[in-house]
């Protein structure tokens, strides 16, 4: 069975930093592409960043880049981001998503001073 | 960025009965493989999202044959053929034909009248 459990999320105060994991297992992570989506509350899906296979494509959407850097470790069977100058807009539950499909449960990262 | 517009955003449905979702996309979703990249996920109330069909009409392993996915181009439908007290969540389809960025339309609340 697929598994995907975030963590790292908390209360963080603007301006500054955290990171998220993902730690996959049931599948071999390191021949999937993965993603992170947030969900600000009550609102919809953004998507914000990809990461290939092998972690030598990376992607970011325009609302994070420069801000915030995915990052992946095969061995470990894991998936990060590091999330830089953070601001109350990116107050979210973030999901790591594998491929285009399966999801984890989420982390909530709120940023309030 | 391919944007994503759902109809209707509020869907309150008889239990039993059929309900539609519409989806389109500002350009064709006919990828240069030919492919149709066009996948509807749902969320039900306090989980994450759980993707439903991929590539326009196909229902991923455990998805109820109730819920069938429709269209080409630019025009997607979601059909439920008898609604259940389970169906009930957000409902959002997703392009992943012309990324970076993947985006998501902004979700059909289904509910029970």
């Amino acid at each position: 069975e697929v598994q995907l459990v975030e963590s790292g999320g908390g209360l963080v105060q603007p301006g500054g930093s955290l990171r998220l994991s993902c730690a996959a297992s049931g599948f071999t992570f390191s021949s999937f592409s993965m993603n992170w989506v947030r969900q600000a509350p009550g609102k919809g899906l953004e998507w914000i960043s990809y990461i290939s296979m092998s972690g030598s494509i990376i992607y970011y959407a325009d609302s994070v880049r420069g801000r915030f850097t995915i990052s992946r470790d095969n061995a470990k069977s894991s998936l990060y981001l590091q999330m830089n100058s953070l601001s109350d807009e990116d107050t979210a539950v973030y999901y790591c998503m594998r491929d285009r499909r399966d999801w984890g449960q989420g982390t909530l990262v709120t940023v309030s001073s | 960025d391919v944007v994503m517009t759902q109809s209707p955003l509020s869907l309150p449905v008889t239990l039993g009965q059929p309900a539609s979702i519409s989806c389109r996309s500002s350009q064709s979703l006919v990828h240069s493989d030919g492919n149709t990249y066009l996948n509807w996920f749902q969320q039900r109330p306090g989980q994450s999202p759980r993707r439903l069909i991929y590539k326009v009409s196909n229902r991923d392993s455990g998805v109820p044959d109730r819920f069938s996915g429709s269209g080409s181009g630019t025009d997607f439908t979601l059909k439920i053929s008898r609604v259940e007290a389970e169906d009930v969540g957000v409902y959002y389809c997703m392009q992943a034909t012309h990324w970076p960025p993947f985006t998501f339309g902004p979700g059909t609340k289904v509910d029970i009248k």
